[in-house]
């Protein structure tokens, strides 16, 4: 049973520049949130699909925008890119939908750094 | 607003010892879920336990242990006997019922030195 996948692992970018993050979730979940974890914190939560749909977002700029597809993967857009914007990004899965809270399982993430 | 607290940055413990990693919480949600997670040093979150918020009991599983305490807004994690393989960052994550988000803590490194 595969668990949650991202790619890429690393990924060098410029400031000013656009970057795509791409995960897939565990078998049989339909529940993908997205996380920012600078160096030495604590995971933030950027937002949550579901149902091809945005359904709870972070305080995060406009920036970042996401997207579902119909396979319950998901990406992870982000535009402008600042020097800020380097961290670990991580996605996370969790089924069923709804209003269930369940467990969220996290991939390994992928490490992003802005130059 | 919800709210983690884990107050010890960094421990260093001696193998064979047992350490106790603190996390307080903050929510105003009467139904609310708590996490434990480790995080090697490869950077993926493992997933250690849940603990809902109409349930206090304790749980012990291994080496490993949980008190969640209502009164005192909080919920420790105690590793018995460590072990190198036990040096990580572990965050304690609360999640409420009327939202979707996790609420991390800032984390707590644990170094056991053989």
């Amino acid at each position: 049973d595969a668990g949650v996948t991202q790619s890429p692992t690393h990924l060098i970018k410029t400031r000013g520049q656009q970057v795509t993050l791409r995960c897939s979730p565990k078998s049989g979940h339909d529940t993908v949130s997205w996380y920012q974890q600078a160096l030495g914190q604590g995971p933030q939560f950027i937002f949550q699909y579901y149902e091809e749909e945005e359904r709870q977002r972070g305080n995060f700029p406009d920036r970042f925008s996401g997207h579902q597809f119909p396979n319950y993967s998901s990406e992870l857009n982000v535009n402008a890119l600042l020097l800020g914007d380097s961290a670990l990004y991580l996605c996370a899965s969790s089924s069923p939908g709804g209003l269930l809270k369940e467990t969220q399982y996290f991939g390994p993430g992928t490490r992003l750094l802005v130059l | 607003a919800q709210k983690v607290t884990q107050a010890q940055t960094e421990i260093s413990v001696v193998e064979k010892e047992d350490v106790t990693l603190d996390c307080v919480y903050e929510t105003r949600d009467t139904t609310y879920y708590l996490f434990w997670y480790k995080q090697p040093p490869s950077g993926e979150l493992v997933f250690l336990i849940r603990r809902n918020s109409f349930d206090e009991q304790n749980e012990i599983s291994g080496r490993y242990s949980w008190n969640f305490q209502k009164s005192t807004s909080s919920f420790n994690f105690t590793i018995t006997a460590s072990q190198v393989v036990d040096s990580a960052v572990y965050f304690c994550a609360l999640s409420v019922y009327t939202g979707n988000q996790f609420y991390f803590g800032t984390g707590t490194s644990l170094t056991v030195i053989p």
